[in-house]
């Protein structure tokens, strides 16, 4: 069964960093892309990151570019989110999510973990 | 970036009847690369259709998609009471991936 868990979501002020953790279990990251996705209260979807399945690509959204970055753990089966430079805006539950297919490309996700909320707030 | 605006904002339907929300792109969306995803309250997404019309594991056949360039369509056949909820079309042909605004399905 495959299953997702994040966990480092909590209160920050503005301008601190937290960094996020998606436990992954049921498959193995080393040939899977996985993506970070986020919805603000009472709002829409947004994706944030993407890292392809053999590591070596990485994408951002427009928004979190050059504060966000994005990495994974072989050895521990863990997806990473480091975010510098918060502001309220980044406010939102964070979802981690699973390339629909493995050995790929996707860019289509299932399953999402049950996320994480990150508040931003002095 | 490819904007995706979504329509109605919410939709009333009554159980038993068809469903029927649209998705329009900003520019053309090639390869077939469009999904649509369905979100309960307190819930993550859920992965509905790919490829504009491929359902997703487990996904019931009264769920089907079409469409094509900038115009898609999710369409439910016959609403269940499960089905209520808020839905959501994906764009993953070009950097960045975006979603629509999302379409409240509610019960008339």
């Amino acid at each position: 069964q495959l299953q997702l868990v994040e966990s480092g979501g909590g209160v920050v002020q503005p301008g601190r960093s937290l960094r996020l953790s998606c436990a992954a279990s049921g498959f193995t990251l080393s040939n899977n892309g996985m993506h970070w996705a986020r919805q603000a209260p009472g709002k829409g979807l947004e994706w944030v990151a993407m890292i392809a399945h053999d590591g070596n690509s990485k994408y951002y959204g427009d928004s979190v570019k050059g504060r966000f970055t994005i990495s994974r753990d072989i050895s521990q089966n863990t997806l990473y989110l480091q975010m510098n430079s918060l502001s309220s805006e980044d406010t939102a539950v964070y979802y981690c999510a699973k390339d629909y297919g493995s050995n790929g490309w996707y860019n289509h996700f299932d399953p999402w973990g049950q996320g994480t909320q990150v508040t931003v707030s002095s | 970036e490819i904007v995706l605006t979504q329509s109605p904002a919410t939709l009333s339907v009554s159980p038993g009847e068809r469903a029927t929300l649209s998705c329009r792109a900003s520019r053309s969306v090639n390869n077939n690369y469009f999904a649509w995803y369905q979100q309960k309250p307190g819930q993550a997404p859920r992965l509905l259709i790919y490829g504009v019309f491929n359902r997703a594991t487990g996904i019931p056949a009264r769920f089907s998609g079409s469409g094509s360039g900038t115009e898609f369509t999710l369409t439910i056949s016959s609403l269940q009471s499960e089905d209520f909820a808020v839905y959501y079309c994906q764009q993953y042909d070009n950097w960045p991936i975006t979603f629509g605004q999302g379409t409240r399905l509610e019960i008339k």
